[in-house]
């Protein structure tokens, strides 16, 4: 399977724990972004990186939450000091970079890290 | 906030086209009309994406109206595994933005 995946795909933890959630992107996809989504709402953006470099962080992303891509291939994102309110699917994408001005990027999703916190 | 409109709910008989809209009056003449599904507890779907002129690819149709103010997705069979929600997204040429989801419209095919 060459798609996004993610690890794990489900996570109970206690509130006031720390979770640590792993994307591995497309190969060769030099983008990727995380999304969190709450039950009967669309998902919401977190942050991007291009390659190693986070480029963008939504107001979302509180100080408890921390992202990184290393190497610019797999991503961790981690939540410190879980609260009930951090349940939710966190979702990965990846994609390319156009290699035109005007060609559009497709952001493909991998099946989501389901947390819930008791 | 997303810049889109679509209803909350659809049904549609199994075999039968299934005929999505999407308001996007606000829309640019940069941007881009997506779309994308979820079926139940999986990531997002890319669908496909035009920017005035229709499209067709193994999954869909696209036709954007001449306004480029509403859009619509046909999936031109609709089976059982069709059953999810659709989200329509506008998004700007330079792509290297987040996709910005609404609710999207959750259709439901009917056996």
């Amino acid at each position: 399977d060459t798609g996004v995946s993610q690890n794990p795909r489900h996570k109970i933890t206690k509130r006031g724990q720390n979770v640590t959630f792993r994307c591995d992107p497309i190969s060769e996809h030099n983008r990727l972004y995380w999304y969190r989504q709450t039950l009967g709402q669309g998902p919401e953006f977190l942050t991007y990186f291009q390659n190693e470099a986070q480029l963008e962080k939504s107001r979302l992303l509180s100080d408890r939450f921390s992202a990184e891509r290393p190497k610019g291939s797999f991503s961790t994102l981690e939540i410190q000091r879980t609260e009930q309110g951090d349940s939710a699917m966190y979702l990965c994408a990846s994609s390319n970079q156009p290699g035109t001005q005007n060609s559009q990027e497709t952001q493909y999703f991998g099946p989501g890290t389901r947390l819930l916190v008791l | 906030d997303a810049k889109t409109t679509q209803p909350p709910s659809m049904d549609c008989a199994e075999g039968r086209a299934a005929n999505l809209p999407c308001n996007h009056s606000t829309i640019s003449g940069n941007e881009y009309v997506y779309w994308y599904r979820q079926i139940h507890s999986q990531g997002p779907q890319y669908i496909i994406h035009g920017l005035k002129n229709n499209e067709t690819n193994e999954m869909a149709s696209l036709i954007i109206t001449e306004d480029r103010k509403s859009s619509t997705l046909i999936l031109p069979h609709a089976t059982l595994r069709d059953t999810a929600v659709y989200y329509c997204i506008v998004r700007a040429s330079s792509g290297n933005t987040p996709l910005v989801f609404g609710k999207g419209t959750r259709l439901s095919v009917i056996a």
